[in-house]
């Protein structure tokens, strides 16, 4: 059964087009993250959320927000996309209190042409 | 900045041997420490958590851990094709940041 589920797996948009990319999880944890993978190397944070509480990585473009409506969804935002952005972007989960194993969704391959 | 750093690889054994994969880190403050694979245009999946010196052994996987030292090892016993993934290391930092190395590619040969 899948536990942390991103939408789409594949999703390729048009410089400058605005793009949503979603995650939900039925694991009921508390933290949540975004990270960008590209070809490579590691990934790279974007945000996290503890619970409502959101935190932006310093080095994170101004390109990129993300919304958290519940625990269960969380959406990243793309508002302008440049080629620079293609990548994969990964959604991952945590318990949080004493856990602090991090499991990873499946990936959303991102194309910008 | 704090760093976790892998050997890009590629890192190749035949089948049946022993694969050693290995990670250093900065931050002398990590607390947690993770193996995670990745097969090519996958997500990454995690293998192995670690959290004191010593060794811990999961089936065919053993993860070592030398805080003195600030490494952390992947020892896969057995090595099969299957096995031939982008192994990535993870440290949790003193500030609770998972940080991630580069990863070092395994191939294992029929």
């Amino acid at each position: 059964d899948a536990m942390v589920i991103q939408n789409p797996r594949y999703q390729v948009t048009q410089f400058g087009k605005p793009v949503t990319l979603s995650c939900s999880q039925t694991l009921n944890h508390n933290v949540m993250y975004w990270y960008q993978q590209k070809s490579s190397q590691a990934p790279k944070l974007l945000f996290h959320y503890y619970d409502k509480d959101f935190n932006n990585e310093a080095d994170t473009p101004d390109n990129f927000q993300s919304r958290r409506p519940n625990t269960s969804f969380c959406f990243l935002d793309i508002r302008s996309p440049g080629l620079g952005d293609a990548a994969m972007y990964l959604c991952a989960t945590e318990g949080g209190g004493d856990s602090d194993t991090q499991y990873f969704g499946p990936g959303t391959r991102l194309t910008v042409l | 900045q704090k760093e976790v750093e892998q050997n890009s690889g590629p890192l190749s054994v035949p089948e049946g041997a022993i694969a050693s994969l290995n990670c250093t880190y900065s931050d002398r403050g990590s607390q947690s420490f993770f193996w995670y694979r990745q097969y090519s245009g996958k997500s990454p999946e995690l293998i192995m958590f670690i959290y004191s010196n010593g060794d811990k052994e999961d089936g065919r996987f053993t993860a070592q851990l030398n805080k003195a030292s600030q490494y952390v090892s992947l020892l896969i016993r057995d090595s099969q094709p299957s096995d031939s993934a982008t192994y990535l290391c993870a440290v949790m930092d003193s500030s609770y940041k998972l940080i991630f190395g580069s990863g070092t590619r395994l191939l294992v040969r029929p």
